[in-house]
């Protein structure tokens, strides 16, 4: 079956613009969740978004939004772009039930954004 | 707060030198500890999940395994396309978030 699908795969940025990226998770999967991967700090959780509600939050900003849609896919917005934003945001999709199993998450191939 | 640190940061083998990589964890309940295989440039690839203390999972050359505390995945007889970062991370019940650690890079040398 189909994996997570994160578009575009390569995006350049001016500082103060925004940006919104993509990620479609695989099919019957209801999670969705973001992170940042840079070479300094590794992959740090942004948000998780489960039946198009936001379940679960990281320690980043306001700039940093994210919203999902009914169809499971969900977007990620960066709004007024700082040079440190430079990063691959990764999206993850999971079943993620309330129960002890199923609990893993699978990764897209990410966005690399840059921001000059 | 729920948190990973992995050691090494970076390894170098031989080729057919066989060796760990080690997870410590701190988790409230433990949901799952995860392994990813990670190549430069792309998405972690899942490798396995652990649920509870005495848990083993194998998968070709890896085998991963789990304490109340750490994991290690072992890696037996490794090959030059081994060569990845490898990460771990950890699920809990009560903040319920998949967190990971700064990852082990792996190179083997032909």
């Amino acid at each position: 079956k189909a994996g997570v699908t994160q578009t575009p795969r390569y995006l350049i940025k001016t500082r103060g613009q925004q940006v919104t990226l993509s990620c479609s998770p695989i099919s019957g999967h209801r999670s969705v969740s973001w992170y940042q991967q840079t070479p300094g700090q590794g992959l740090q959780f942004l948000f998780e978004y489960f039946s198009e509600t936001q379940r679960n939050k990281g320690n980043f900003p306001g700039r940093f939004s994210g919203r999902q849609f009914s169809n499971s896919r969900s977007e990620m917005n960066v709004s007024t772009l700082e040079l440190g934003d430079s990063a691959l945001y990764l999206c993850a999709s999971s079943l993620a039930d309330r129960g002890r199993r199923n609990t893993e998450a699978f990764f897209g191939q990410g966005t690399r954004l840059t921001v000059v | 707060e729920d948190q990973v640190t992995q050691s090494p940061e970076a390894l170098r083998l031989q080729e057919g030198e066989s060796s760990s990589l080690n997870c410590s964890y701190t988790v409230s309940g433990l949901r799952g500890l995860f392994w990813y295989r990670q190549d430069p440039g792309k998405g972690p690839e899942f490798l396995f999940t652990l649920y509870s203390a005495g848990e083993e999972k194998e998968k070709e050359r890896l085998k991963a395994t789990l304490t109340k505390k750490e994991s290690f995945l072992h890696i037996t007889a490794p090959k030059p396309e081994d060569s990845a970062t490898y990460l771990c991370a950890v699920r809990g019940f009560r903040d319920d978030k998949i967190i990971f650690g700064k990852g082990t890079r792996l190179h083997i040398l032909p």
